[in-house]
């Protein structure tokens, strides 16, 4: 019963190629994101879709394109693949609508999709 | 400067220790600080959540923000080889600032813990 789950795990391809990678949560969060994390571990958020909505876009290659086609899926599709676009890709997802005392809620994250370029 | 510095490690302790993990941020609009734990080839699992100053305790781990000092502190008593792991902060701002939605990482702190 994984809360947030991401295909595939690994993927190796070649410079200039397209590929897709796919999150599903079945938290029923309305939020979802997608963050980058380098060979650092430095995390970065990438975008953020709230019920299908795009929220969040930072500054990112237009070569990156998310695409939520309901609110428990976020999908990232990258054109043109570069070696700088080597790193662990993590979908992540939250539930803004309807929290409660206007707290933040916390983030929860799948288990990341390897990129490696060659 | 990064709007929020970790040390990075890596920090190794003998089982049993006390760890203390710190983060310090630039951006005053912070008001919510999290800390997540990352095993290896894993995602981030948050292990904290705070609210503006003060403590809050949950089991082994203690969680300290002091917004004065733009300081966080995350403590780990009885530390145990299975903590071992990546330790990252996260903050984000309040609500009604518009990027409530956008945490903010620091580069984790790798800590080892030796049996």
């Amino acid at each position: 019963d994984t809360a947030v789950s991401q295909t595939p795990k690994y993927l190796v391809t070649q410079m200039g190629n397209d590929k897709s990678i796919k999150c599903e949560q079945n938290l029923g969060h309305d939020t979802m994101y997608w963050y980058k994390q380098d060979s650092k571990k430095f995390l970065k958020i990438m975008f953020s879709y709230n019920n299908k909505e795009l929220i969040i876009n930072e500054t990112v290659p237009n070569r990156f394109s998310p695409k939520s086609p309901d609110k428990a899926h976020l999908n990232l599709h990258i054109n043109s693949l570069e070696l700088g676009d080597s790193a662990v890709y993590f979908c992540a997802s939250s539930q803004e609508k309807g929290r409660q005392g206007g707290f933040n809620q916390p983030q929860h994250f799948g288990d990341g999709t390897r990129l490696s370029i060659l | 400067q990064k709007e929020v510095e970790q040390d990075p490690g890596p920090l190794s302790v003998p089982e049993g220790a006390i760890v203390s993990l710190n983060c310090t941020y630039s951006n005053s609009a912070f008001q919510y600080f999290m800390w997540y734990r990352q095993y290896s080839r894993k995602g981030p699992e948050l292990l904290m959540y705070t609210y503006s100053s003060g403590n809050k305790e949950d089991g082994r781990f203690t969680a300290q923000v002091d917004k004065s000092s733009k300081y966080i502190s995350l403590f780990i008593r009885d530390s145990q080889p299975s903590d071992s792991a990546t330790y990252l902060c996260a903050m984000s701002p309040s609500i009604s600032s518009g990027s409530a939605r956008q945490l903010t990482f620091g580069s984790g702190t790798q800590l080892t813990v030796l049996p």
